[in-house]
């Protein structure tokens, strides 16, 4: 059964950074990768997808990379700004099956 | 504009009574899916559709009931609620895209309590 970690848990750092936060998943047979952003009491928004077949994708400030075979994505934000804090999701998915979601990464970035 | 669409927002029910969340979306997409995200245990799969008439259970199946009997609505009925079905319930829609779904659209979200 596909797991998915994500690492760190929580992330606070101040306006300007660029930051990587972390995914990692158990099972490499996978058709994409998907991440998200959530804020608080709200719903899921789509940020970028990256096909089993691509290494990574790109949109503004925000740059994703996967490594299938080590099982790894990351997610990198170039010079962030107080309204990119929100909690963070990767999740992977298959087939039919639903996506499987990591519990996800709570961003903080102080003005 | 394109977009998933859910109703009731938020809903505090009482166990036993019926009741039905309704999904809506406008981009004619194949796949749709209900999830539900606790604390701690984040979002998990319900059920999923393929097409009209083509529905499967995800990995938390239990209590919930689903159809599809029009490509655009995918609504999750429970028909006896309990309180462990207190929850932030999400559906979302996306392409099929060689035969598995593409990027993933979500709706707002239903805000769940059962008393």
């Amino acid at each position: 059964k596909q797991e998915v970690t994500q690492i760190p848990a929580a992330l606070s750092v101040p306006e300007g950074e660029n930051l990587v936060l972390n995914c990692s998943f158990t099972d490499s047979a996978i058709y994409n990768l998907q991440w998200f952003r959530q804020d608080p009491g709200k719903g899921l928004t789509s940020l970028l997808l990256i096909q089993s077949s691509q290494r990574e994708q790109t949109s503004g400030r925000l740059n994703a990379s996967l490594d299938k075979s080590s099982g790894r994505s990351t997610l990198y934000i170039a010079a962030s700004q107080p309204g990119d804090s929100a909690t963070y999701l990767c999740a992977v998915g298959g087939g039919a099956d639903g996506l499987t979601f990591g519990k996800g990464t709570h961003l903080i970035i102080q003005p | 504009e394109a977009q998933v669409t859910q109703n009731p927002r938020y809903l505090i029910t009482v166990t036993g009574k019926k009741l039905t969340v309704t999904c809506s979306q406008n981009m004619n997409h194949e796949y749709m899916s209900w999830y539900r995200q606790d604390p701690g245990l984040g979002l998990r799969q319900i059920y999923y559709s393929m097409n009209v008439e083509a529905t499967d259970k995800g990995d938390v199946p239990e209590g919930y009931k689903v159809s599809r009997k029009e490509k655009r609505n995918f609504p999750l009925i429970l028909e006896s609620p309990s309180p462990n079905q207190t929850s932030l319930y999400f559906c979302a829609s996306s392409p099929i895209v060689a035969n598995s779904y593409n990027e993933q659209f979500f709706g707002p979200g239903t805000r769940l309590t059962v008393l």
